[in-house]
């Protein structure tokens, strides 16, 4: 079945710093790839979607690229603050075929002030 | 508008008993998913609803567990009889019908199940 694979499982930085989060889709199919941020005890919530036509989307400090080809694509986040901490999911979708996501297995993020 | 809503937040049971979970999606949302997150590993699909018809339960691990979604609105999930291996966190998530692009999912805090 399809698979997507995150990395890393943890990644502490300086506030200030980048951070980059790399996730990898097994289903060439796969045509919409959304970014979850989930706090502590809260939601997940959707914090920025890419689609297969498209190569890379910012909205302020945050942005994903795609790489079909590879089958990969990177959540970046620059001047990371403190609030940034949080755990990140990416995910891949066949959106015309299906809804259904399919998750990677998270990375936490934390901020050093 | 209210977001997706879960209930109960936590629930402690042991071994063999029953447990329902419950969701209710946002407003007018067609479609309805279940999720489940088991400690450190990715976020499982389990099955999704549109309206009362489910339209995909290939997630779903076992006949221990069966969902409802009664008159398209409100959904549950029952898992009877519970086993350890079913301890996580189950979300629910709801989306506006058609599967364009310009309907994300919405997810509920999640029900933490603890079987012990």
């Amino acid at each position: 079945g399809e698979n997507v694979e995150q990395h890393p499982s943890t990644l502490s930085v300086q506030e200030g710093d980048s951070a980059v989060i790399k996730c990898t889709y097994s289903d060439s199919a796969s045509n919409y790839f959304p970014w979850y941020k989930q706090e502590l005890g809260k939601r997940p919530q959707l914090i920025i979607d890419i689609r297969s036509n498209v190569g890379e989307k910012k909205d302020q400090r945050i942005a994903v690229t795609l790489n079909k080809t590879a089958k990969h694509f990177s959540l970046h986040i620059t001047e990371t603050q403190p609030e940034d901490s949080a755990v990140y999911f990416c995910a891949a979708s066949k959106r015309g075929i299906t809804d259904k996501l399919i998750f990677g297995t998270g990375t936490r993020l934390q901020v050093f002030p | 508008e209210a977001g997706v809503t879960q209930f109960p937040s936590h629930s402690v049971i042991e071994k063999g008993q029953t447990v329902t979970l419950r969701c209710d999606p946002i407003s007018g949302h067609d479609n309805l998913y279940w999720y489940r997150r088991v400690m450190g590993k990715e976020i499982k699909f389990l099955l999704h609803f549109v309206k009362e018809s489910k339209q995909d339960e290939s997630g779903m691990p076992n006949n221990r567990f069966l969902a409802e979604r009664t008159g398209g609105t409100y959904s549950t999930l029952k898992v009877q009889p519970a086993e350890l291996e079913d301890s996580g966190v189950y979300f629910c998530a709801s989306s506006r019908g058609g599967r364009g692009f310009n309907s994300p999912l919405h997810f509920g805090n999640g029900t933490r199940l603890t079987v012990t």
